[in-house]
């Protein structure tokens, strides 16, 4: 149980273009969702938390207006890169957990590209 | 600010011998978490320890936390090589499932 997966795996877009994450709890309904970049060979930072049906909280440095989160059910949370450029490349991934646990179940992960 | 510093960064080892890393925070926390990382890959959750002076095991490896002392260790006992991987250690801040994770430690076991 507690399977999360992640859409796609792997993408390479141009300079400019947006591109679209999903994060989806398969087999429980996560309330919270979590995001997190990973730059090469680093340690992994937290972006932003989202709650179902609420808007997402960021962290300090992180700018919500390039990175749009929507989590529009218990199941499914999406992050978008907008106008993405170089330096946005690094590896993605989400987490989801149920209120009042204290476990999260992390996603695969996607790797982004930006040429 | 919470901060989590790991120790070492980097860590290679003969396969058969023991060695600890080790996991300091900066400000209090009850919920300190140990996850793998494999190249390439997500992370592959190992211990959730939840109060002071918890201890856990799973083959190898055991996970302890001191929240007194703000530490945690992870002993690897008679490491063999699947055990290669990068090793992080993660605190919750404030309670609210935010993690924030240390530098990581990239383990290297030889043969």
């Amino acid at each position: 149980g507690a399977v999360v997966s992640q859409h796609p795996s792997r993408v390479i877009c141009k300079s400019g273009t947006s591109v679209k994450i999903e994060c989806r709890s398969l087999d429980f309904q996560a309330t919270t969702m979590f995001w997190y970049r990973q730059f090469p060979k680093k340690s992994l930072m937290l972006m932003a938390t989202s709650n179902e049906g609420s808007k997402a909280t960021y962290e300090q440095g992180v700018e919500k207006d390039k990175f749009l989160i929507n989590h529009a059910s218990l199941t499914l949370s999406t992050l978008t890169v907008t106008s993405a450029h170089p330096e946005d490349s690094s590896f993605y991934i989400c987490s989801a957990a149920v209120f009042a646990s204290y476990e999260q179940y992390f996603g695969p992960g996607t790797r982004l590209t930006v040429t | 600010e919470l901060k989590v510093e790991q120790n070492p960064l980097f860590l290679s080892m003969q396969e058969g011998k023991n060695y600890t890393i080790y996991c300091n925070y900066s400000t209090t926390s009850d919920r300190l978490y140990w996850y793998r990382q494999d190249p390439g890959k997500s992370l592959e959750s190992l211990f959730v320890l939840l109060s002071n002076g918890a201890v856990k095991q799973e083959g190898r490896l055991m996970a302890s936390l001191d929240t007194k002392a703000r530490l945690s260790t992870l002993h690897i006992t008679a490491a063999v090589h699947d055990l290669s991987a990068t090793y992080f250690c993660a605190v919750d801040r404030q309670g609210a499932q935010k993690l924030v994770f240390g530098q990581g430690t990239r383990l290297t076991i030889n043969p």
